[in-house]
């Protein structure tokens, strides 16, 4: 059964650290797609990126990357130099059946100024 | 481009009454919605899937005759939450499928809808 797990259930940091999101994914498919979403305070979901199971690039968005590992069934999403904007819970999420979303727990990001 | 917007954000009512949420695809048309639960602190889970024009389809654990959707249109999709009770209390978001995009298999997420029952 597809399966994602986010074990850091809370991360805090003081600003300009780094920090490091882990994701690990479980699925029988050999085509999927995963991603993730930051989840302010006021509930909405913000897409940051969408990685396709046949793709390994590592991927770097400003102060955002991305290490997708298949062989460790891994996406784990890193934040340079963090700040007081990027606390928010963010999850990480996996496609099956085609085209249904399963998402992991969510980790909570605290981020102290 | 590929908005959703839900309506309404916030809904408080009494045990008993019916609620309806709607979800609209605002630039793109969606032939497949998806309602999601998330109670607090917690993550979303799926509730069901929203194909125009036929029935949906429920996850297990989701009773359907409580939870009655329908998507008459390519751009609308609603759910209804019949005889509310405060255990049915949650944050209701929806998603669309632009299959224009299909390639990238992406679900655009609507605002949510936080749902207080008395």
């Amino acid at each position: 059964a597809q399966k994602v797990t986010q074990a850091q259930t809370e991360i805090s940091v003081v600003e300009k650290e780094d920090v490091t999101l882990d994701c690990v994914y479980e699925t029988r498919d050999t085509t999927y797609y995963l991603f993730w979403y930051k989840q302010p305070p006021s509930g909405e979901l913000v897409f940051l990126i969408r990685r396709n199971s046949f793709d390994e690039q590592n991927e770097i968005s400003g102060r955002y990357s991305w290490n997708f590992q298949k062989s460790t069934s891994s996406f784990n999403f890193t934040i340079t130099a963090s700040q007081v904007v990027d606390s928010a819970v963010y999850f990480c999420a996996l496609t099956y059946g085609g085209n249904k979303l399963v998402f992991g727990a969510g980790t909570i990001l605290r981020v102290k100024s | 481009g590929a908005v959703v917007s839900q309506h309404p954000s916030r809904v408080i009512c009494k045990s008993g009454t019916s609620v309806k949420i709607e979800c609209r695809s605002l630039d793109f048309q969606a032939t497949t919605m998806f309602w999601y639960r998330q109670f607090p602190k917690q993550s979303l889970m799926l509730m069901a899937t929203s194909n125009e024009g036929s029935k949906a389809t429920y996850e297990q654990g989701v009773e359907k005759d409580k939870f009655l959707i329908n998507h008459a249109s390519l751009t609308l999709s609603t759910l209804t939450v019949t005889s509310a009770h405060p255990e049915d209390s949650s944050f209701y978001i929806c998603s669309a499928r632009d299959f224009s995009f299909d390639s990238y298999n992406e679900q655009f997420f609507g605002p949510g809808t936080r749902l207080t029952v008395l």
